[in-house]
């Protein structure tokens, strides 16, 4: 069946600092990939798409890269400020109408 | 433009009973997705309509159900409920043109918070 590993439930990293998230999926082929942002008590907010045709993509601090072979997604924030503590998601989709979510790394930059 | 919303925002239910939620989607928006979120099992997928028609099913028993009416607005609900149904429940809208929905950004509510007593 398909899997979704976020490479930890918690990461903590001190402000300035680059924070890296992985995302490895087991047992198919996403065509795309999603990364949403979750703060308590909300519902998941959209960051960033990449399909498989793209190695990498970029929104201001955020940076995404997807890898078919090694079937992983990484995402990085730089200069990670305590604003971007959070829950950050991935979600690989593959058709069948439905985003598949990992169970999320929690992100707290520390100042 | 506004959000999506869901209503009510929190809800509190006995073992037994049943339960509706309401979404209202973002205007234009065609596709509206349900999960239920809870702190162990994570964003779990129960069902995704486009026009009316559901075109996928998670894997949760026949109490779970739902509908979407001709405006894109869409209800879900839980009968008989139990325990462990106390979670997150978020609806999700999105372009969902032809093809899967799956390339196009989920935009999430707030949420209906529901505890079963």
């Amino acid at each position: 069946s398909q899997k979704i590993e976020q490479n930890s439930e918690a990461l903590n990293i001190q402000e300035g600092k680059t924070a890296t998230l992985t995302c490895n999926y087991t047992n198919y082929s996403p065509a795309y990939l999603q990364w949403y942002r979750q703060d308590p008590g909300r519902g998941p907010v959209f960051l960033l798409l990449i399909r498989e045709n793209e190695k990498e993509k970029r929104k201001e601090r955020l940076k995404v890269t997807f890898d078919t072979t090694l079937k992983q997604s990484l995402f990085h924030i730089t200069a990670s400020q305590p604003a971007d503590s959070a829950t950050y998601l991935c979600a690989p989709g593959a058709g069948s109408y439905q985003l598949t979510f990992g169970k999320g790394t929690k992100l707290s930059v520390i100042p | 433009k506004a959000g999506v919303t869901q209503t009510p925002r929190y809800l509190i239910k006995t073992r037994g009973q049943q339960v509706t939620l309401s979404c209202s989607p973002i205007s234009g928006h065609r596709s509206v997705s349900w999960y239920q979120q809870t702190p162990g099992q994570g964003l779990q997928f129960l069902f995704e309509y486009f026009s009316e028609t559901q075109r996928n099913k998670g894997n949760f028993p026949g109490r779970f159900s739902g509908r979407q009416f001709s405006n894109s607005r869409s209800e879900m609900n839980v009968s008989t409920l139990e325990l462990g149904d106390s979670a997150l429940y978020l609806c999700a809208s999105s372009l969902g043109e032809t093809g899967s929905s799956y390339n196009s950004p989920l935009h999430f509510g707030n949420g209906t918070r529901l505890t079963v007593t």
